[in-house]
């Protein structure tokens, strides 16, 4: 069972430079999700996706933008990376569009550094 | 707007003892509540949630919340530590009413001494 995956699991950019981290999930889910996750501050949702050619802004959306290329697959870019983005990103997905009390399944994670 | 407080970043327990991890919420409507662990290089795992059923949810791994309202709080506990259960807890948030992000605390580093 795969789940959620993502890729790259590392990746260290130059400001400036650009890059596309990429999820897919293969439990069939509605919904898919990009998280940051920087010490003491846990996660923040980044962008959503509630189903299959819809996305939206999460709690901290600059600087990225993200793709929901079919329903299996969400990607986030970073069109020009800046050291602020230096972080943990987790891709995560769910059941339902509706997922309020839904179970979170998560990625392992890609680590980003900008230098 | 929702929110998860969760009192102390790091906590550390003899094996064999007791674990409790404290959160606190905010919502201005009944919450759906979460506990999820992350294990060192992995992604989150649900532990546990409330949905407004019963105010004592059983989890996976020996763990258990309790809901209560009138404190706005959800800790999780454990009677007794195993050296496994060390990783980081979050504790997360979100509202019953329509589709609402979940809101993540900012996590607590459990440490377990054999």
């Amino acid at each position: 069972n795969a789940g959620v995956t993502q890729t790259p699991k590392f990746q260290v950019l130059k400001t400036g430079q650009s890059m596309t981290l990429q999820c897919a999930q293969d439990m069939n889910h509605n919904s898919m999700y990009w998280y940051r996750q920087d010490p003491g501050m846990g996660l923040r949702l980044i962008y959503y996706s509630a189903s299959e050619g819809t996305t939206d802004k999460g709690e901290v959306p600059n600087g990225y933008n993200v793709s929901r290329l079919n329903k299996r697959e969400f990607s986030l870019r970073l069109e020009s990376a800046a050291p602020s983005q230096t972080s943990v990103y987790f891709c995560a997905s769910s059941e339902a569009e509706y997922p309020t009390n839904e179970k979170l399944f998560f990625g392992s994670g890609t680590q980003l550094s900008v230098l | 707007a929702q929110s998860v407080t969760q009192l102390g970043s790091h906590v550390s327990v003899s094996e064999g003892a007791l674990v409790l991890l404290r959160c606190n919420y905010s919502s201005s409507v009944p919450p759906y509540l979460f506990w999820y662990v992350q294990y060192p290089n992995q992604g989150l795992q649900l532990l546990l949630k409330y949905t407004s059923a019963a105010t004592l949810v059983k989890g996976i791994n020996g763990f258990e919340a309790e809901f209560k309202k009138s404190e706005t709080s959800f800790h999780l506990t454990k009677p007794s530590a195993h050296m496994r259960d060390a990783a980081e807890y979050f504790c997360a948030v979100s509202d019953t009413r329509g589709y609402q992000k979940v809101t993540f605390g900012t996590g607590t580093k459990l440490q377990v001494i054999p």
